[in-house]
């Protein structure tokens, strides 16, 4: 069974661009979730998508997104993007997203923001 | 405000000897707790949970300590090997919603050989 698959792998922008990063979850999972890594701050629960709908969202601003397709797949756009958006954003899967289900993590996508 | 702290970014132990991660929490509403691990450049990996019914749960050479009234947990490692080598991220949940899981900002364990 193929992981968690997050594209692109790097990206590498400059401030005020918007980004769109993509993630695949696991076949039969349809709960995707996204975190923010940075290296004082962790990881951050950023939103999480069930069925095309956000269940939950955490306290980042408005300028952060996502959206959830028919078949599970997800993506996350961030618009006029600051230095601090500079971060490691990690997509996780589960089958149904119950609280206490483990995730399932991709490798993420390294943004720089120049 | 941190609800799930980590307070050592980084432990070095030898082979062999017992490696203790700590965790301490804020928020009385989270109810489950994990541990995920993480090598570079790979996202985290799940490697042990603890409901808060429970006090201790074991897998292996990993345990997981929950002290509730200190609002404390504990993972321990024995004996460590160096593949135990990565950050841990010590996660919060409150189970009572959907998935929302509240990480620490991870201890960075060195295991030499």
């Amino acid at each position: 069974k193929a992981g968690v698959t997050q594209t692109p792998r790097y990206l590498i922008k400059t401030r005020g661009q918007q980004v769109t990063l993509s993630c695949s979850p696991i076949s039969g999972h349809r709960s995707v979730s996204w975190y923010q890594q940075t290296p004082g701050q962790g990881l951050q629960f950023l939103f999480e998508y069930f069925s095309e709908t956000q269940r939950n969202k955490g306290n980042f601003p408005g300028r952060f997104s996502g959206r959830q397709f028919s078949n599970s797949r997800s993506e996350m756009n961030v618009s006029t993007l600051e230095l601090g958006d500079s971060a490691l954003y990690l997509c996780a899967s589960s089958a149904i997203g119950n609280a206490n289900e483990k995730l399932f993590f991709g490798s993420g996508t390294q943004l720089s923001v120049l | 405000d941190q609800q799930v702290k980590q307070n050592s970014p980084s432990l070095s132990v030898q082979e062999g000897r017992i490696s203790i991660l700590n965790c301490d929490y804020t928020n009385s509403m989270f109810d489950y707790f994990l541990w995920y691990k993480k090598y570079p450049a790979e996202g985290p990996t799940f490697l042990i949970s603890i409901s808060s019914i429970k006090d201790k749960n074991e897998d292996g050479r990993f345990t997981v300590f929950l002290n509730k009234s200190a609002k404390h947990l504990s993972l321990h490692i024995v004996p460590s090997q160096p593949g135990d080598s990565a950050v841990y991220f010590c996660a919060a949940i409150n189970s009572g919603g959907y998935q929302k899981v509240t990480f620490g900002i991870g201890t960075k364990l060195q295991v030499i050989p």
